[in-house]
């Protein structure tokens, strides 16, 4: 079964506000990585947080990971229509069976409208 | 720089015909990975290969198999093609599995009748 879940399945924002989406997964992670797809691209990687990381920035985007909720959020700030787009949590096991396994969740379709 | 690259990018099978899918990566990735795309469903990982030389399966291998030519190829082969593995295949790589960031390729659309 999947690990991540994003929430929620879709987000729809004007251009300049924020967008949020967040990840729940299920078991030990040891770390958390976000990619975007435009639509029928491939996968292009954003940030990935280790378990030891509580929160990170690239540009425009900031990345938590909270372990204890097994939980993690994606914001992006003064959004763009270039923007639009999927946006997909993936994660990697702490360790055992499996732990070099990148296993994403079902994604978030965000549309940035001009 | 030409990352990881699919062939072919799309593909119409008859049920029952096999095929392979290529991939290539020219990054000196140790680690590479199938997946599949169908809608509401997100990536579903099919096979990896942590670093040359192993295989492993992933969540969906069944219909399925790979094989890890060298340090740069992973293929995927569909024996004997079924309606439900109609999807977008992705290959992906990265510099050691599940430490560092995965690069994808643009993707085979295979359509099964």
């Amino acid at each position: 079964s999947q690990q991540g879940e994003e929430d929620p399945q879709a987000l729809s924002i004007q251009e300049g506000e924020n967008a949020t989406m967040n990840c729940s997964y299920k078991t030990s992670i040891n770390n958390l990585q976000w990619y975007r797809q435009n639509s029928g691209r491939g996968l292009v990687h954003l940030i990935l947080i280790r378990s030891n990381e509580r929160e990170k920035h690239s540009g425009r985007l900031r990345v938590t990971l909270d372990t204890s909720k097994k939980s993690s959020s994606l914001l992006i700030t003064a959004s763009r229509a270039a923007d639009t787009a999927s946006y997909f949590c993936a994660t990697v096991p702490y360790s055992g069976a499996g732990s070099y396994q990148l296993t994403f969740g079902k994604g978030t379709k965000l549309s940035v409208i001009p | 720089n030409a990352g990881v690259t699919q062939t072919p990018k799309f593909q119409v099978l008859k049920t029952g015909q096999s095929m392979t899918l290529q991939c290539a990566q020219d990054m000196n990735h140790n680690s590479m990975y199938w997946y599949r795309q169908d809608p509401g469903m997100g990536l579903r990982l099919i096979y990896y290969s942590a670093s040359e030389g192993t295989t492993d399966k992933g969540e969906v291998p069944n219909g399925y198999n790979v094989s890890r030519l060298n340090k740069r190829e992973f293929s995927l082969r569909l024996e004997s093609a079924a309606p439900s593995q109609t999807s977008v295949y992705f290959c992906a790589s990265s510099d050691w599995a599940g430490n560092t960031e995965a690069f994808f390729g643009q993707g085979t659309r295979l359509t099964v009748v």
